[in-house]
């Protein structure tokens, strides 16, 4: 069964300090994996795509890794600020016609 | 920049009524899609549609009907609202079309419906 277990659950952090966020995922196959982010009573925002060739993809103080042969991604945020306060879902597609599959995302707190 | 709209941020029905949530996107996109995501459970696929009039469902889709007459509009039908289908309603849309999702193409959210059946 096609599956995305994203950890930790919620995380709360101290303003400026840097966080990693795991996506472990059993989808096959595989086409491509997003991470998205969703401010609270929003809806997600891309922030990157990785496809099976692509080892880390950055995206300002965001930094995603993929390790394809342990099927796991990472999402690494340096120097948090405030604006980071959001759920964060990572998003593996399908095979290229396949459907997405959604983690149930980690929400995570930065605190002044 | 694309945009899909959702008619309502907020919406309140009572048990029993028919409720229509409609989507707009303005990115001439193939495919459309509504989730719901609940605490917990993350999103769930509803329905999805690759072209006009074209339909398929998708993880969840009891309670609910869609239509497509336009490109740029998909409508989620709640037939008999009920108290379990109290969430938060996603529509997004992406390129590709039944044959060709795409290996890079992206899914653009909408801003949400927060439904809440009493």
């Amino acid at each position: 069964k096609n599956q995305v277990e994203q950890s930790p659950q919620s995380l709360i952090i101290l303003e400026g300090k840097n966080c990693t966020l795991q996506c472990n995922y059993t989808v096959s196959p595989f086409s491509n994996l997003r991470w998205y982010k969703q401010d609270t009573g929003r809806g997600p925002v891309s922030l990157t795509i990785m496809t099976f060739s692509e080892n880390t993809k950055s995206n300002g103080r965001y930094t995603a890794t993929l390790d394809a042969d342990t099927k796991q991604s990472s999402l690494h945020i340096t120097a948090s600020q405030l604006s980071d306060s959001a759920s964060y879902i990572c998003v593996v597609r399908a095979g290229s016609q396949g459907n997405l599959i959604f983690g149930k995302g980690t929400k995570l707190s930065v605190k002044p | 920049d694309v945009k899909v709209t959702q008619s309502s941020r907020y919406l309140v029905k009572r048990t029993g009524e028919k409720v229509f949530l409609e989507c707009v996107q303005d990115m001439d996109h193939e495919n459309m899609f509504w989730y719901r995501q609940d605490p917990g459970l993350g999103l769930r696929l509803i329905y999805f549609s690759y072209d006009v009039k074209m339909k398929e469902k998708g993880d969840i889709p009891e309670g609910y009907s869609v239509s497509r007459e336009k490109k740029e509009r998909f409508s989620l039908i709640l037939e008999s609202a009920s108290t379990n289908q109290t969430s938060m309603y996603l529509c997004a849309s992406s390129l590709g079309g039944r044959d060709h999702r795409g290996l890079r193409t992206e899914a653009f959210f909408g801003q949400g419906t927060r439904l809440t059946v009493v």
